[in-house]
């Protein structure tokens, strides 16, 4: 079975300073990562995904990821955080076709920042 | 732009009615969608996989009469809450995949916010 860990249930950061929200997972096989955001009443919308190649993959609002295999870890990360990135953070983790009836989903990070 | 849109985004009704919700397809056919309840300041729970032309596939624990799916066409499945209780208040959000292969991105409505009074 696949699991998705976010340890910190909370992340406040100061605007201008760089972010990271954590995210480790555990999978049989290659996995498929993804980061997606959520602001208030509102659905997901997808940041970035790690299939394969690089392992720093860069995605939507200068958010980027770092997938390292040897500590399972995916975190998300960006050099300047902006308060307008406060919101709920999801890291899931996928395998097979990539269909999201296989996605697992991490219970998500509350980013806050500050101004 | 968009890709799927839910309707509504919000709706309270009374014990015991039953409330539809809509998730549509914009862009391009999708014979598989999928059904979301999420608590709040919870991850979200994959409630049943929703199947054009044919019975929706529920996950263990949601009760199939409670939740209905219908997936009549390939760009609209329904949600229908029926004899709603103050439990079933929740987050409700449909997705969908482009069917494109190995790692594809899923896609989500933007959610519907049920209240039970």
């Amino acid at each position: 079975a696949q699991s998705v860990a976010q340890p910190e249930d909370q992340v406040n950061v100061a605007e201008g300073n760089p972010l990271t929200v954590k995210c480790t997972y555990s999978v049989s096989g290659n996995p498929y990562l993804f980061w997606y955001v959520q602001y208030p009443n509102r659905g997901l919308q997808f940041l970035l995904k790690y299939i394969t190649g690089d392992n720093l993959v860069k995605g939507s609002y200068g958010f980027e990821a770092e997938f390292n295999k040897s500590q399972t870890s995916f975190h998300l990360k960006k050099p300047s955080a902006l308060v307008s990135d406060s919101a709920l953070y999801f890291c899931a983790v996928g395998q097979g076709t990539g269909s999201a009836r296989q996605l697992t989903f991490g219970s998500g990070t509350q980013l806050t920042v500050l101004p | 732009g968009a890709v799927v849109s839910q309707h509504p985004s919000w709706v309270i009704c009374k014990s015991g009615t039953s409330v539809k919700i809509e998730c549509r397809s914009l862009d391009f056919q999708a014979t598989t969608m999928f059904w979301y309840r999420q608590f709040p300041k919870q991850s979200l729970m994959l409630m049943a996989t929703s199947n054009e032309g044919s019975k929706a596939t529920y996950e263990q624990g949601v009760e199939k009469d409670k939740f209905l799916i219908n997936h009549a066409s390939l760009t609209l499945s329904t949600l229908t809450v029926t004899s709603a209780h103050p439990e079933d208040s929740s987050f409700y959000i449909c997705s969908l995949d482009r069917g494109k292969g190995v790692g594809t991105e899923a896609f989500f409505g933007q959610g519907t916010r049920l209240t039970v009074v």
